[in-house]
């Protein structure tokens, strides 16, 4: 499969504890997304690479939170001192680079973090 | 602030029915529009997209959508659904040149066999 991969699927965390969460793009894109989904709702932008360069981020984005992508593959989004809140679908997604801004996202399927 | 707006939250229809689901956004300029899938237990999956030209897109499995400028709307159709269409529908939709991709609520679709 060359589509976006996440891991883990499943995390179930207690409050105050640090969750990490992986995501590999398509390995072509260089650009690499974060959403994030609650039930019944549609994803939520989250930040998005260009490469390695960090490029935007969201207001839901808080100082809990920091993703990093250090060589340009792969990247992990670290939710620390979680709280209840922060329970979601945490969704990845890649897209290739299109200087006029028509870039087709692909997603992952998701890691669902639940915070007891 | 740009938004999208999904006005039907839960469609439930008969095999064979028609399908169309709103979508309208609020950013005035120019803009990409989407139309994103999610089959229970699956990841989103791209159904149809429109950057320019004719207005009327067609994409997998039967999908197409017609983009108004003048209504701000992206509607997404079907003339005949089937069972396997059962899932939920988000619209999205990014600025020219913008990278922040937004989703409506979605759209929860049940087709009863």
């Amino acid at each position: 499969d060359t589509g976006v991969s996440q891991d883990p699927r499943h995390k179930i965390t207690k409050r105050g504890q640090n969750v990490t969460f992986r995501c590999d793009p398509i390995s072509e894109h260089n650009r690499l997304y974060w959403y994030r989904q609650t039930l019944g709702q549609g994803p939520e932008f989250l930040t998005y690479f260009q490469n390695e360069a960090q490029l935007e981020k969201s207001r839901l984005l808080s100082d809990r939170f920091s993703a990093e992508r250090p060589k340009g593959s792969f990247s992990t989004l670290e939710i620390q001192r979680t709280e209840q809140g922060d329970s979601a679908m945490y969704l990845c997604a890649s897209s290739p680079t299109n200087t006029r801004g028509r870039n087709t996202i692909y997603f992952g399927e998701g890691s669902w973090l639940t915070v007891v | 602030a740009q938004s999208v707006s999904q006005h039907n939250h839960h469609v439930i229809l008969s095999e064979a029915a028609s399908l169309e689901l709103g979508c309208n956004y609020s950013y005035g300029g120019t803009v990409n529009l989407f139309w994103y899938v999610q089959y229970p237990g699956q990841h989103l999956q791209l159904l149809l997209k429109y950057f320019s030209g004719d207005p009327l897109v067609k994409g997998i499995k039967g999908f197409e959508a017609e983009f108004i400028k003048s209504k701000f709307s992206f509607n997404l159709r079907k003339p005949s659904v089937q069972w396997s269409d059962t899932a939920e529908y988000f619209c999205a939709v990014s600025e020219y040149n913008n990278n922040d991709m937004r989703f409506g609520a979605g759209t929860r679709l049940t087709v009863k066999p």
